[in-house]
């Protein structure tokens, strides 16, 4: 079964440090991982995805996340965070297999928090 | 730009009311579906479209129905509200039908905050 797991609920960092956002999953085949952002009362924007390739993969508003099959993980970094940043991330997976129609697993959620 | 509209934003309603979240989506995509996001719990798959007319349970059904008559909305039905079902609701889309787009991120609408007394 597929499942994907936050660790943190929340991140706090200061604003011009590196942040990141952990993410670990499980899955059958191939993983193909996505990063979302939520930000206050809005719905979820799609951030980046890992499909296949290059393990590093860049993203919107500077954010990009590495994929790490040895350590079944999908980490969102960004060198040096702003305080719009703050909002709520989520990590999803879906088995690389296809069908059963783009079902996404999603995670808990992080609170990213960016102190001025 | 993929567009996803949800009826309401905020919505408050009473405890037996039949509730009706309606989603409208502009890019001819085949697939939608319903989310709940819960604090703690992050998003869980309530229903699932992937044709007109065709529904799938997701893995928290139970409550809830659907309806798909119109290939671009999709509606989620509360037959009796109750309070554990105050929470905000998302509606997402995405192409590729039955057989599925892994590789294809899904498009998600601004939400439904509801509050059920």
């Amino acid at each position: 079964a597929q499942s994907v797991a936050q660790p943190e609920d929340q991140v706090n960092v200061a604003e011009g440090n590196p942040l990141t956002v952990k993410c670990t999953y499980s899955v059958s085949g191939n993983p193909y991982l996505f990063w979302y952002v939520q930000y206050p009362n809005r719905g979820l924007q799609f951030l980046l995805k890992y499909i296949t390739g290059d393990n590093l993969v860049k993203g919107s508003y500077g954010f990009e996340a590495e994929f790490n099959k040895s350590q079944t993980s999908f980490h969102l970094k960004k060198p040096s965070a702003l305080v719009s940043d703050s909002a709520l991330y989520f990590c999803a997976v879906r088995d690389g297999r296809g069908g059963a129609t783009n079902k996404l697993i999603f995670g808990t959620g992080t609170l990213l928090a960016v102190q001025p | 730009d993929v567009k996803v509209t949800q009826s309401s934003r905020y919505l408050v309603k009473r405890t037996g009311e039949k509730v009706f979240l309606e989603c409208v989506q502009d890019m001819d995509h085949e697939n939608m579906f319903w989310y709940r996001q819960d604090p703690g719990l992050g998003l869980r798959l309530i229903y699932f479209s992937y044709d007109v007319k065709m529904k799938e349970k997701g893995d928290i059904p139970e409550g809830y129905s659907v309806s798909r008559e119109k290939k671009e909305r999709f509606s989620l039905i509360l037959e009796s509200a109750s309070t554990n079902q105050t929470s905000m609701y998302l509606c997402a889309s995405t192409p590729g039908g039955a057989s599925g787009t892994p590789s294809v991120s899904q498009f998600f609408g601004p939400g439904t905050r509801l509050t059920v007394l």
